[in-house]
């Protein structure tokens, strides 16, 4: 089925672990991004691609890394896993009209 | 810099009732504005959205939404709510000159249905 797939859907690390999520997608977007949704605050942009190999931030970058070297895959790093990076993870690609289509999450909880 | 404001963090309506849910924006001038539902452990869905033109915007599952450049505000309604309606609700807002890249979310509203 066409969409964006993100692995793993549920994660448990230790404090300073490092960690890829995983984020693909079959549709030939262009823009590819990272969200993290934490109670009450909705969800907040980690990082932006617009295309392979353009990559920037968004509103809350500190601690992960990405990199886009083909258009299907938009990988999401935690360097040193810290607690208050427990949260939910969603990717998101975008058509051209503006419907971005989400992924179903992972789940990370640092302990 | 763009933000959402949802006043509403918990809903509960009947069955059968009509529904409005809140939604103001800050912003320079006219954005791009969606409204999009999350079920639980699902990720999010796009209900609809307003880029320009007719201010009342029809949607998916019989939701629709009116923007009011007056009152800045983008709020969601459905005219008689079914308990299949019970999810999160999330207003969103992106700049139309920097389009996708900053997509900026409301906190949430939960809606809870009673039989």
């Amino acid at each position: 089925n066409a969409g964006v797939t993100q692995t793993p859907k549920f994660q448990v690390l230790k404090t300073g672990q490092s960690m890829t999520l995983q984020c693909a997608q079959d549709m030939n977007h262009e823009y590819m991004s990272w969200y993290r949704q934490d109670p009450g605050m909705g969800l907040r942009l980690i990082h932006y691609s617009v295309g392979a190999g353009i990559t920037d931030q968004g509103e809350v970058p500190n601690g992960y890394n990405v990199s886009r070297s083909t258009t299907e895959d938009f990988p999401l790093r935690l360097l040193s896993a810290a607690p208050s990076q427990t949260s939910v993870y969603f990717c998101a690609s975008m058509e051209g009209n503006y419907g971005y289509t989400f992924g179903s999450g992972t789940r990370l909880t640092v302990v | 810099a763009q933000s959402v404001t949802q006043p509403d963090i918990h809903i509960t309506v009947s069955e059968g009732a009509s529904l409005e849910l809140r939604c103001n924006y800050s912003y320079g001038a006219t954005p791009y504005l969606f409204w999009y539902v999350q079920s639980p452990g699902q990720g999010l869905q796009l209900l609809l959205k307003y880029f320009s033109g007719d201010t009342l915007v029809q949607g998916i599952k019989g939701f629709e939404a009116e923007f009011k450049r007056s009152q800045s505000s983008f709020n969601l309604r459905k005219p008689s709510v079914h308990w299949s309606d019970a999810a999160e609700y999330f207003c969103a807002v992106d700049d139309p000159y920097n389009a996708g890249n900053m997509l900026t979310f409301g906190g949430g509203t939960r809606l809870m249905v009673k039989p």
